[in-house]
């Protein structure tokens, strides 16, 4: 089975804090996402990467970076975190066929 | 602007009666679908998906019609059962760049018991 761990469920941070969610996968995927949910607007894209140090922008990407030093890890941060990036966060992997495989998602809030 | 869109924000069935989930799209070169599963406090689950190059794909419970002209796919669940009582998004890819997929905004289904 596919395995998608993400570091935390649930995390709490101020607003201002540098922000790192970690996702890693097992299956040896090349492509790895991060989206986040909220309410009425459904899965929308942040970044992706498509191998080892390579990244693209997605949908939102502002406000947030991303690093892929190895090729099991992709990580999402948020350089400075606001209020308006509460929200829960899904990270998902895939290969070859395009099916992607979602984390447990960490739920986010910035007080 | 949505390239792939579920009208229906949510839905209520009987347990035991059909479930029909619809999702519309726009862009004609999507030749993947997929269905995914969530629960609260979840990530999605993969649930099924189909190629472009068929019209239906079935697994136990779930069939998914893919009408290519009308550009519209719809998700059966027969029986439904109280356990399928989650928020089921729509999803397409094209073969571009990752494969990404464009979600549409999901459906809540609640099955009566």
């Amino acid at each position: 089975d596919v395995k998608v761990t993400q570091s935390s469920r649930y995390l709490v941070k101020r607003t201002g804090e540098k922000v790192f969610l970690e996702c890693v996968q097992d299956m040896d995927h090349e492509n790895m996402f991060w989206y986040r949910q909220d309410p009425g607007l459904g899965l929308r894209l942040i970044y992706f990467s498509y191998d080892v140090k390579m990244k693209e922008k997605g949908d939102i990407p502002e406000g947030y970076s991303v690093s892929r030093e190895k090729k099991e890890r992709f990580s999402l941060i948020l350089e400075s975190a606001s209020t308006n990036q509460t929200s829960m966060y899904l990270c998902a992997s895939s290969s070859v066929p395009r099916t992607q495989y979602f984390g447990p998602g960490t739920r986010l809030t910035v007080l | 602007d949505q390239q792939v869109k579920q009208n229906s924000p949510s839905l209520s069935v009987q347990e035991g009666r059909i479930s029909i989930l619809n999702c519309d799209y726009t862009n004609s070169m999507f030749d993947y679908f997929l269905w995914y599963k969530k629960y609260p406090a979840e990530g999605p689950t993969f649930l099924i998906s189909i190629s472009s190059i068929k019209d239906k794909n079935e697994d136990g419970r779930f069939t998914v019609f893919l009408n290519k002209s009308a550009k519209h796919l719809s998700l059966h669940i027969v029986p439904s059962q109280p356990g399928d009582s989650a928020v089921y998004f729509c999803a397409a890819s094209g073969q571009t760049g990752a494969n990404n997929l464009f979600f549409g905004t999901g459906t809540r289904l609640t099955v009566i018991p």
